[in-house]
């Protein structure tokens, strides 16, 4: 078990709603990281933070944003959600100083907008 | 454009037999490859790497193959067991840069 929790672990909403996804872990990692998955897409990284106030964009970080003013929480914001943004979220951590080490994953968010 | 394609969306194999599961990748800088397997409702778990130093490396029934000149790598799972049935992602990363997933294979072990 990796240390990671994921609040809520299902959610429906509507278009134009904001939705915040939280990111929790027990292990003290520098490097936190939100992923979306798609069918035909696999994993997209959409941001990921180095640090307490330290983050950076992925591939698919329009529409998104992110905050990390704790070392344990990272917090994923849809500030007006669309229906191109239900997917399932996936937050990850890594250990070491490094972005590109193997990274292990929470168990998952499925948003649907409706 | 996807950087790390996986071509077969799905494998089916009999129990005790050789899996091989297959990745392709565009970017020569990417000098760094994961396998995660994933099982329904849960994320992803980190199964094994391989850095571009090497051609091979082993985890116990679990081999990854590099062939950087065709810019292709292979998970050879032997013997297959029906636990292994679940969705393999490759993934790949240059020096310092994010990982890059493909799209997944879907791997049924048949008892």
């Amino acid at each position: 078990d990796a240390g990671i929790t994921q609040s809520p672990r299902h959610k429906v909403t509507e278009t134009g709603t904001p939705v915040t996804l939280r990111c929790h872990q027990t292990e003290n990692h520098r490097y936190m990281y939100w992923y979306r998955q798609d069918p035909g897409h696999g994993l997209r990284l959409i941001h990921y933070s180095y640090g307490v106030k330290d983050t950076d964009k992925g591939e698919v970080s329009d529409g998104y944003s992110v905050s990390r003013s704790k070392t344990e929480d990272f917090l994923l914001t849809l500030e007006s959600a669309t229906s191109s943004q239900t997917s399932v979220y996936f937050c990850a951590i890594s250990e070491g100083d490094s972005i590109n080490q193997p990274q292990h994953f929470g168990d998952g968010t499925r948003l649907s907008i409706l | 454009d996807q950087q790390v394609k996986q071509n077969s969306p799905s494998l089916s194999v009999q129990e005790g037999r050789i899996s091989i599961l297959n990745c392709d990748y565009t970017n020569s800088m990417f000098d760094y490859f994961l396998w995660y397997k994933k099982y329904p409702a849960e994320g992803p778990t980190f199964l094994i790497s391989i850095s571009s130093i090497k051609d091979k490396n082993e985890d116990g029934r679990f081999t990854v193959f590099l062939n950087k000149s065709a810019k292709h790598l292979s998970l050879h799972i032997v013997p297959s067991q029906p636990g292994d049935s679940a969705v393999y992602f490759c993934a790949a990363s240059g020096i310092g840069n994010q990982f890059y997933f493909g799209t997944g294979t879907s791997l049924t072990v048949i008892p």
